[in-house]
């Protein structure tokens, strides 16, 4: 069983469509979230970081937490064709030196906003 | 502000041979990491360095090495390379003791034949 499990989709929308991403772990020592985003042939960008349970609302992004279930959410609201990429959700413990920069990926969701 | 840097963006190899890939980290970011990205996959963690000194490593065999600069500029070096090593090798940099947040190039996308 993968540390972090997330849904490969592919997941394709219309345009102004909400978008849920979703990932489930196992390991209960994470307590750093985070949600990267990965165009084509780019290298991934941090979209969301989120410490501990609970929620955190970016514009349009909204990251959720729950550490009793070990699950997390990304909630995209009015999808634009520009949102189209895949969504990697990542975790770490950040504890100790090395964690700090050793991060846990799902393996992606590829998002497909269409007009 | 330059971003994180990787050469070569693309390189073919046949298995057997051996591969340098380059980084050049954020400005005023002393910590690099490396990650593999098979296709269809989520990055996975090779090792990290910090002042110079790999500061933790993944599950990746000892033909996996690296080097980190006095600038934090580094190097991802693997040896006798087999097929399964064809992926995307992400370089990135961040600030020590920044908990996740990490700044990630565009990748040097290698093929083994």
């Amino acid at each position: 069983q993968k540390e972090v499990e997330q849904d490969p989709g592919p997941l394709s929308v219309p345009e102004g469509a909400i978008v849920s991403l979703n990932c489930t772990y196992s390991n209960s020592a994470f307590q750093y979230f985070m949600w990267y985003r990965q165009y084509s042939r780019k290298g991934p960008e941090l979209l969301m970081y989120t410490y501990s349970s609970g929620n955190k609302e970016d514009g349009r992004f909204t990251a959720q937490v729950d550490k009793s279930s070990k699950y997390i959410s990304l909630f995209i609201r009015d999808s634009q064709p520009s949102d189209s990429a895949t969504y990697l959700c990542a975790m770490t413990s950040g504890v100790g030196g090395t964690s700090y920069g050793k991060l846990t990926f799902g393996q992606g969701t590829i998002l497909t906003v269409h007009p | 502000e330059t971003g994180v840097t990787q050469s070569p963006t693309h390189l073919i190899k046949t298995r057997g041979q051996q591969v340098t890939l380059r980084c050049s980290s954020q400005s005023g970011h002393n910590t690099v990491s490396w990650y593999q990205q098979a296709l269809g996959q989520g990055p996975q963690f090779i090792f990290q360095y910090y002042r110079e000194e790999e500061n933790g490593r993944g599950n990746f065999p000892p033909r996996f090495s690296g080097l980190q600069f006095p600038n934090y500029s580094s190097e991802l070096n693997v040896n006798a390379l087999e097929l399964d090593d064809s992926a995307l090798y992400l370089c990135a940099s961040s600030l020590p003791r920044d908990t996740g947040e990490l700044f990630f190039g565009e990748g040097s996308r290698l093929t083994v034949l």
